[in-house]
């Protein structure tokens, strides 16, 4: 069965600094990975996914995620956060065209 | 473009009374799925919706339905709510040979 972990339930960041959210999983093929955002009160927001091809992949807001298959890792990077950043991070698994599974979430706050 | 839309956004709802959550997908998109949010958690997958048929069903009672309508627009069915199904309902929806998600904001089920 597939699952998702995120071993970080908040991370606490300053402004300006660089941010890693991991993210793990276990799947039995051939996994599609997708990295999404979630402000209070918002629905999810897709940052980056991953299906195949160059193992680092560039999203949006200045995100970037390395798919590391040795690992079974898809960490999310960002080399400087704004506050604007704060938010709740998912990480998600799923095979081509069918349902995904959710990590529990990363809560990110960014200090002034 | 108007992304995915849900109605209502939020809405109460006493003990053993029945609920129905509207979705409108993005133009063009013909899949639709349902994912409950539990405060705290990450969405779990509830249905997942393709050219009007089901195509895949998570883990939850009948009491849970869902259809989707021949303009892929989706209604989510939920008979005798208990509090226990106070949720963030998130609705997604993408193309054919698209792999991305895109979710809507959501609607806030509140069971007393």
């Amino acid at each position: 069965a597939q699952s998702v972990t995120q071993p970080d339930i908040h991370i606490t960041v300053s402004e300006g600094a660089s941010l890693e959210l991991r993210c793990n999983y276990s799947y039995g093929a051939t996994p599609y990975l997708f990295w999404y955002v979630q402000s209070p009160g918002q629905g999810l927001q897709l940052l980056l996914k991953y299906f195949s091809g160059d193992t680092l992949v560039q999203g949006i807001k200045g995100f970037e995620a390395e798919f590391k298959r040795s690992q079974s890792s898809f960490n999310l990077r960002k080399p400087s956060v704004h506050w604007s950043d704060a938010a709740e991070y998912f990480c998600a698994v799923g095979p081509y065209g069918q349902n995904f599974v959710f990590g529990p979430g990363t809560r990110l706050s960014v200090l002034p | 473009d108007a992304g995915v839309t849900q109605s209502p956004t939020h809405l109460i709802k006493t003990r053993g009374q029945h609920v129905t959550l509207r979705c409108s997908p993005i133009s063009g998109h013909k899949s639709v799925s349902w994912y409950q949010q539990v405060l705290g958690q990450g969405p779990q997958f509830i249905f997942q919706y393709y050219e009007k048929e089901e195509r895949g069903r998570g883990n939850f009672p009948d009491r849970f339905s869902a259809r989707q309508f021949p303009n892929y627009s989706s209604e989510l069915n939920v008979n005798a709510l208990l509090l226990g199904d106070s949720a963030l309902y998130l609705c997604a929806s993408s193309l054919e040979a698209d792999y991305g998600y895109t979710f809507g904001s959501g609607t806030r089920l509140t069971v007393v």
